[in-house]
């Protein structure tokens, strides 16, 4: 089945700040999608990831505090600008595959914000 | 609105103890009903893809089922490796390509 490698996978950052998180993939996928999964939740989608167009944002996620990046079909970065507390969270990243119906998940960045 | 509820929020199971997680939505146009296992700083990982009603799917101990209504995740004679968050999302022709998670059940099968 399909790999997705993410990093870093844990991060303590000062406020004010900003993070990138890197996600490989290790096959082509046309869409990647990045989600936020707070504590003792359950996971929100921030945004999909096209290659070679802009990313398309969920309500209450806008481009100045999340941009994405996706420069080829195996790979995305998210970066999580100017952090605040609130911004401590588990950030995933996720593609679909042919013939597996489900998405595959990367492992998670947790970020801390102090 | 599209909804997803799961229950019971948390579930502490004797080893060997049987049970069921349940998964009810309420969407228009369902084109996939997903259970998910996640363990503690993971991932969650794909267990299953349900797409109609009266579906089954079947993985080593678990089983999920598929109505109109809901879906049930049923656990035959758990071991303390089953022990994770089990997760319910929904894909409708609401969501295109994105998926709508529920909260998820912690389950803990202890020895």
């Amino acid at each position: 089945s399909a790999v997705i490698s993410q990093k870093p996978s844990r991060d303590i950052c000062q406020r004010g700040t900003s993070l990138t998180i890197q996600c490989q993939v290790d096959s082509q996928v046309t869409m990647m999608f990045w989600y936020r999964q707070q504590p003792g939740q359950s996971l929100t989608l921030i945004a999909t990831a096209n290659q070679g167009s802009e990313a398309t944002y969920e309500s209450g996620f806008v481009i100045d505090k999340f941009p994405i990046s996706r420069p080829n079909l195996t790979f995305s970065t998210l970066t999580v600008s100017n952090m605040s507390p609130e911004d401590s969270s588990i950030y995933l990243c996720s593609a679909t595959f042919a013939g597996g119906g489900g998405y595959t998940f990367g492992s998670g960045t947790r970020l801390t914000v102090v | 609105e599209d909804q997803v509820t799961q229950s019971p929020e948390a579930l502490r199971l004797q080893e060997g103890e049987s049970s069921s997680l349940n998964c009810s939505y309420t969407v228009s146009g369902l084109r996939g009903l997903f259970w998910y296992r996640q363990d503690p700083g993971k991932g969650p990982e794909f267990l299953f893809t349900l797409y109609s009603a009266g579906e089954e799917k079947e993985k080593e101990r678990l089983k999920a089922t598929l109505t109109k209504k809901e879906s049930f995740l049923h656990i035959t004679a758990p071991k303390p490796e089953d022990s994770a968050t089990y997760l319910c999302a929904v894909r409708t022709t609401n969501t295109g390509n994105q998926f709508y998670f529920g909260t998820g059940t912690s389950l803990t099968v202890i020895p």
